[in-house]
C-alpha cells in the first residue's frame, strides 16, 4: 500500500526568506506523480507543482521547486522569497498512474511572518 | 467553464439519518475521489473511482456509500453507520494516465454538521 508521510505539522518562515517542507512517500509502483498542494484558510485545494517520476528533472514553478529523489522516496518543496500569501497548509501528494488512488500527506501548516 | 462542484456549501442533518452530498464535474475526468478532513488534519480517502459503475474503498469507508452511474457525477451518502460524520468533504476528479494534466481538481467542499 502506497503511504505519503509529512513530519513538519507547522513551520514558520520569515517574508523574503527560503523554506523547505519535507515530504516521503513509499511505494513499489513505477508509474506515478507527485503533487504539492497549498490550502488557504478559505480551503480551496490549490496545486502548487507536479512532479513526474519519470522525470529526474526537478520541477520548478516561479518561486517553487522541488527536489525528488526517487531512490530514497523523497519529495521536498522549496519556496523562495516568502511572501504572506503562502501562509497556509501544505499538502504533499501521490497519485497511482495504474490504480489512480490519490492519497495525501497529514499537511504541514506554514505561517509567513512579516 | 469546466470545473467540479459540490453542493451544498453547508449542511446540516440530525442524528441517525443519511445524507447524499453531491459532486459534479465537466473536465471530462476518469477518476473521482472523496476526502473527509477533520480540523488541523489532512485528507483521509474515503472512497474513489476510475470508471463508470466501478468504484474501490479508500482508508476510512466504513459508514460511507457511492455510486457512479455517470461520468460526470460521484454522491457520496452518509450514513447513520458512521459514528463522527461531522466534518468537511471534498470530491475531486482528475485523469491520473493524461501524462499532461494527472493533477486533481478539488470542488468547494461540504462542510457536514450532524447534530
Amino acid at each position: 500500500a502506497q503511504t505519503v508521510t509529512q513530519s513538519q505539522p507547522e513551520m514558520s518562515v520569515q517574508e523574503a526568506e527560503t523554506v523547505t517542507l519535507s515530504c516521503t512517500y513509499d511505494t513499489s509502483e513505477n508509474n506515478y506523480y507527485l503533487f504539492w498542494y497549498k490550502q488557504p484558510p478559505s480551503r480551496q485545494m490549490i496545486l502548487v507543482i507536479r512532479q513526474e517520476a519519470y522525470k529526474q528533472q526537478n520541477a520548478t514553478e516561479n518561486r517553487f521547486s522541488v527536489n525528488f529523489q526517487k531512490a530514497a522516496k523523497s519529495f521536498s518543496l522549496k519556496i523562495s522569497d516568502s511572501q504572506l500569501g503562502d501562509t497556509a497548509m501544505y499538502f504533499c501528494a501521490f497519485v497511482s498512474s495504474n490504480t489512480g488512488k490519490l492519497i495525501f500527506g497529514q499537511g504541514t501548516t506554514l505561517q509567513v511572518k512579516p | 467553464d469546466g470545473g467540479i462542484t459540490q453542493s451544498p456549501k453547508y449542511l446540516f442533518r440530525k442524528e441517525g439519518q443519511n445524507v447524499t452530498l453531491s459532486c459534479e464535474q465537466n473536465l471530462n475526468h476518469d477518476a473521482m475521489y472523496w476526502y473527509r478532513q477533520d480540523p488541523g488534519q489532512g485528507l483521509r480517502l474515503i472512497y474513489y473511482s476510475q470508471i463508470v459503475n466501478d468504484f474501490q474503498k479508500g482508508d476510512i469507508a466504513e459508514g460511507y456509500s457511492v455510486s457512479r452511474e455517470k461520468k460526470e457525477s460521484f454522491p457520496l451518502t452518509v450514513t447513520s453507520a458512521q459514528k463522527n460524520p461531522t466534518a468537511f468533504y471534498l470530491c475531486a476528479s482528475s485523469s491520473p494516465r493524461d501524462r499532461d494534466n494527472p493533477e486533481a481538481f478539488f470542488g468547494q467542499g461540504t462542510r457536514l454538521t450532524v447534530v
